[in-house]
This record gives C-alpha cells, structure tokens and sequence, in this order.
C-alpha cells in the first residue's frame, strides 16, 4: 500500500514569490493534515481537514496561506507570497478517522527554502 | 495549551546499550501518545502508538511505556545499533483537539 505522497520534495524560491505543496494521503484516509516544521522543533499542526471540509486552520497565516482538499481526497497548500520566515519543512499527514484515536500517517515532506 | 517536553535533546551511546528517552506532558487529557523516528532530510516514521487506556506497547527492540496521569512515556531501545542514529519526537493527541502536540525531539546517534 502507498503511503503519504507529497510533491515537491525540495523547492527554493525568492521572497514575495508564490509556491504550491501538493499531497495524496493513503487511500481510504478520510483525514488530511498539513504540519510545518521549522529547524530543530516538532511539527506544528496549520490545517486539519475531514473530506473536504477544513475543521481546523486555527493555526494556518490567512493572510497568506490557503489550502484547499478537493473531492476530500488530494490536497494543495498555498504561499502568497513568501516570507524568509517561511522557510521550513512542510509535512502532510493522513489518518483513517476523524478521532484522535487513529495513528497518523506523514509524507516526506517539502523542504522549502526562500531567498 | 498541550506542551509537551522531550529529554535528553541530544544522546551519544556506543552500540549495544539500552537507553531510555523520555517525554512528558502538560495535560493529562489524552486519546493517545505516539512515538515517531526522523531521520535527516526525511519524513515522520510512526513507530510506535499507544492509546490512552493502555499502559505500553511493543515493537521489537522498540518498547514504550505510559503514565497519563504524571503526564509522562518513556521510550525503551534494547541493544542500540547505528542504524537507530536518528531524531525521535514524541507527539501528544489531546481530547481538545485531533492534531498531535510535538515536542521538539532527542536526537540520537550510536557509534561502532
């Protein structure tokens, strides 16, 4: 079985740029999140879906960031524009249920870095 | 707010030892605590998951323990290899929410 699938694995932009992260979680996982890990922390959580609908983006920068799971199944996360701050490791998870009973899956990650 | 604290931040063994990571939790509100390895330049690997109602779990050389009501696991590795050199996060899923509250790692490495 495929696990968590997430494109680009590395991308370098310069500042006031747009970029895009794409992710496929595991077939069947109806829950979809997207983390951000800076250097040298744990990831932090900035939106949490269930099918389609965004339950949780508490944590996600409006201002710049979106995000959209269409069809409750693949996923993008948008920068617009990007920030030096913004450099870190963007990570995708999935998981088979909406409680927090259910383990967590992660892709590799974006590594993002902006000049 | 789940803070969730992880210690030692770093470890140095030879091959062969035990040792034991250790992480700890603000809230003792849990569904479930779940232990995960990260190597350089790559994703989370789950390692091992334990629900708020048991007390530990085991997988291989890998044993992890809970105490949710001291707010605390630890993370037990039997006869240590240079392939478990590595970051291990320990990640906290409150009944406040369904996002998993990270510490910030124990970065480990095991020398010939």
């Amino acid at each position: 079985e495929a696990g968590v699938v997430q494109s680009p694995r590395y991308k370098i932009i310069e500042k006031k740029q747009p970029v895009a992260f794409w992710c496929n979680p595991i077939s069947g996982h109806n829950t979809l999140y997207w983390y951000r890990q800076n250097l040298g922390q744990g990831p932090e959580l900035l939106i949490r879906y269930e099918n389609e609908e965004a339950v949780d983006d508490s944590q996600l920068p409006k201002d710049r960031f979106s995000a959209e799971r269409l069809k409750g199944v693949d996923s993008t996360l948008k920068i617009q524009p990007a920030e030096l701050g913004d450099s870190a490791v963007y990570l995708c998870a999935s998981s088979l249920g909406v409680q927090g009973k259910y383990e967590q899956y992660f892709g590799p990650g974006t590594r993002l870095t902006v000049t | 707010k789940q803070e969730v604290t992880q210690i030692p931040a770093a470890l140095s063994v030879p091959e062969g030892e035990n040792l034991v990571l250790n992480c700890s939790f603000t809230d003792s509100a849990i569904y479930n605590l779940q232990w995960f390895r990260q190597d350089p330049g790559k994703g989370l690997t789950s390692l091992l998951l334990i629900q708020s109602s048991q007390r530990e779990q085991t997988s291989g050389r890998l044993n992890a323990s809970l105490d949710k009501s001291s707010g605390r696991s630890t993370l037990y590795i039997a006869a240590s290899q240079p392939g478990d050199s590595a970051t291990y996060l320990c990640a906290v899923n409150s009944n406040s929410g369904y996002a998993l509250n990270f510490g910030k790692g124990t970065s480990l490495l095991v020398t010939p």
